[in-house]
């Protein structure tokens, strides 16, 4: 059974940084792409970035690109999101996923989530 | 960017049927996605290539997908069903973003 577990999420002041993690398992974690997905409370769903199989290639929603950094131990089963210059349009729970693989660009499995919440 | 357009709320009784649809230029030449996602749960994905149902997602589920508009069908209605409904696509005319609708509220009368 595919399992992913979020942490890392807390209490920030804005310009801080935060890291989280996704630990993975029941799945070969090093044949799929990864993902990381926000929702502020109460609100939809919103991409942030996502990383190959390999890790060797990464894509940031727009807003993020410069502040935030996907990566992976494929060695650990481990996602990570590194935060830097976080903003309170940051605040959000932030899930992440994997994906169905084969090109698909679908999510089969989400974590559970973890709140990052940036204020003063 | 791409953008994916959605009904705020959708209103059924129990034992009918649903229709959620999800607009986008020319979405039919995409590949769609749709997820359901109740109340302090995370999202979970119940149609997958427009019309593929995962392991374990009812036959009352379908999908299809033409012209501007996807939709999710959901026949005999069940008071589970209850969450709210995401679509979604890549976009490869821009920077690899995955591209959400604003979701649909589904409600069981």
């Amino acid at each position: 059974e595919v399992h992913l577990v979020e942490s890392g999420g807390q209490v920030v002041q804005p310009g801080g940084s935060l890291r989280l993690s996704c630990a993975a398992s029941g799945f070969r974690f090093d044949d799929v792409p990864m993902h990381w997905i926000r929702q502020v409370p109460g609100k939809g769903l919103e991409w942030v970035a996502d990383v190959s199989w390999d890790g060797g290639t990464t894509h940031y929603i727009d807003s993020v690109k410069g502040r935030f950094t996907i990566s992976r131990d494929n060695n650990d089963n481990y996602l990570f999101l590194q935060m830097n210059s976080l903003k309170t349009e940051d605040t959000a729970v932030y899930f992440c996923a994997k994906d169905y693989g084969s090109g698909s660009h679908s999510l089969d499995s989400w974590g559970q989530g973890t709140l990052v919440t940036v204020a003063s | 960017s791409y953008v994916l357009t959605q009904p705020p709320s959708v209103a059924v009784a129990p034992g009918m049927s649903a229709r959620i649809t999800c607009g986008g230029h020319n979405i039919g030449n995409k590949v769609v996605h749709w997820y359901q996602q109740r109340p302090g749960q995370a999202p979970l994905l119940v149609m997958y290539y427009n019309n593929g149902r995962p392991s374990g997602i009812p036959e009352r589920f379908s999908g299809s997908n033409s012209g501007n508009t996807a939709t999710l069908a959901i026949s005999g209605v069940e008071a589970g069903d209850e969450a709210n409904y995401y679509c979604q696509v890549w976009d490869t005319n821009t920077d690899h973003l995955l591209i959400f609708g604003g979701g649909t509220k589904l409600t069981v009368l």
